[in-house]
């Protein structure tokens, strides 16, 4: 049964770069029949797709922070990551990862997800 | 902001049945699979609805989901207090600014 689970600082400062990784377990983030995506949900407010990455590394990201975000994977340690950078107390958040088959539009499972909030 | 509109609320008491309507476009719902998704409180989503009818494995059959035109419903019958939770919906969508999108949110309140 495939894992996720999201990792990495819990505080960043206003105009640094958030840096977060989904390890993968379960499944091989190499296959072919998925994508890996990032979600988020500001505290009391609703869920906001960030982006998607294909184990090629094609890339997929929401136009509104297309300009701020990379998702990059790495196969070797079964991860993908999130970058965000510029943040603004804007961007706190539950930060969610998740997979999406290929050619479907629905993602399942999801992690538990982890809070960061943005605070000097 | 979201592209897909919900309720924001919705509430029957138990055993009742509530339905959910979420309302998009032409460039999402209406070319597209819809997927609605539970949030209990203080946990991750949960993948209920995908491909606008179908349930995965473990979801009752309490749960439905349909679609009309530009719009999608989620039904829940027989309500149980387990079923308090955030709804979401969800689809990509095909515009210039094509992504993913999700609804609104509804919170259920079992009363």
């Amino acid at each position: 049964q495939v894992q996720l689970q999201e990792s990495g600082p819990g505080l960043v400062k206003p105009s640094e770069t958030l840096s977060l990784t989904c390890t993968v377990s379960g499944d091989s983030i190499s296959s072919s029949n998925y994508y890996w995506g990032w979600i988020r949900q500001p505290p009391g407010k609703g869920l906001e797709w960030i982006g998607t990455i294909y184990y090629s590394g094609s890339t997929y990201y929401n136009p509104s922070l297309k300009s701020r975000v990379t998702i990059s994977v790495d196969t070797s340690k079964n991860q993908f990551s999130l970058k965000l950078s510029s943040v603004t107390a804007a961007d706190t958040a539950v930060y969610y990862c998740a997979r999406r088959r290929f050619g479907d539009y629905w993602f399942d499972p999801w992690g538990q997800g982890t809070l960061v909030t943005v605070s000097s | 902001q979201s592209v897909l509109t919900q309720p924001p609320s919705v509430s029957a008491a138990p055993g009742q049945k509530v339905t959910i309507s979420c309302s998009g476009s032409s460039s999402n719902i209406g070319n597209n699979f819809v997927s609605w998704y539970q949030q209990l409180p203080g946990t991750a989503p949960k993948l209920l609805i995908y491909e606008n009818n179908k349930r995965p494995s473990g979801i009752p059959d309490r749960f439905s989901g349909s679609k009309s035109g530009t719009s999608a419903t989620l039904g829940i019958t027989g309500l149980q207090t387990g079923d308090e939770a955030d709804y979401y919906c969800g689809t990509w969508d095909s515009s210039l600014n094509a992504g993913y999108v999700f609804g609104t949110g509804t919170k259920v309140t079992v009363l």
